[in-house]
């Protein structure tokens, strides 16, 4: 069974901090690995995807991959209440598989 | 921008009754995937669509689930005889390409399904 593992929060930072949310996955060879906001009865929202080791910036986001440590995270600077939400992380693994395998995803409260 | 266009929004259904959920991918996308999600729980894959035919399912999408593209723009999802259980979230998404080969799978908003 390939799992994906977040802690579920919840995840409270003040306004205008980082915000740090971790993922572990257990298929040593997943090749990709995404990160969604998803808020409260709404669909999942791409914000990045990653497959390289190392890290990857797109605005205030950066995803941040370690394959040997089969480890993800995604940083969220300067955060903004409107950042409020679920952040679900999602790994495609190996054998040419096209099933995206779920964290249950960390809920974050960015307080004014 | 495209969208993924999902109907119905919410759905409530008795017990044993038989659901269509209908789903609308992006125009020019060539893979399509049905996941769900129970309140409160993980985004769950059911099935991918490629080629007019099932390409990947999972250990959920049993002989009670089916899918199909009835016309070039409509791809359904249907649930034969509904259970208690079925009661979740349901996200049609669709992908230009193979996902294992760099594309981004786009969701709906979901048609929530009730089973009473």
């Amino acid at each position: 069974q390939k799992e994906v593992e977040q802690n579920s929060g919840p995840l409270s930072v003040p306004e205008g901090a980082i915000a740090s949310l971790n993922c572990t996955y257990s298929d040593r060879g997943s090749q990709s690995f995404f990160w969604y906001r998803q808020y409260s009865g709404k669909s999942p929202e791409l914000i990045m995807f990653i497959y390289s080791n190392g890290d990857k910036e797109d605005g205030r986001f950066t995803a941040q991959l370690n394959k040997a440590s089969q480890y993800v995270s995604l940083l969220i600077r300067d955060s903004q209440p409107s950042d409020s939400a679920t952040y679900l992380c999602a790994v495609l693994t190996q054998g040419g598989s096209e099933k995206l395998v779920f964290g249950k995803g960390t809920k974050l409260t960015v307080n004014p | 921008e495209p969208e993924v266009t999902q109907t119905p929004s919410h759905q409530v259904t008795q017990m044993g009754q038989e659901v269509i959920l209908r789903c609308v991918p992006i125009s020019n996308h060539l893979y399509f995937y049905w996941y769900r999600q129970i309140l409160g729980q993980k985004v769950e894959f059911l099935v991918s669509f490629y080629n007019n035919e099932i390409s990947e399912k999972s250990e959920i999408f049993d002989d009670q689930f089916s899918v199909e593209r009835p016309d070039g723009s409509n791809f359904t999802l249907k649930i034969r005889s509904t259970k208690l259980e079925d009661s979740a979230m349901y996200f049609c998404a669709s992908s230009f390409d193979r996902l294992s080969s760099g594309n981004t799978i786009y969701f709906g908003e979901g048609s929530w399904l009730t089973v009473v």
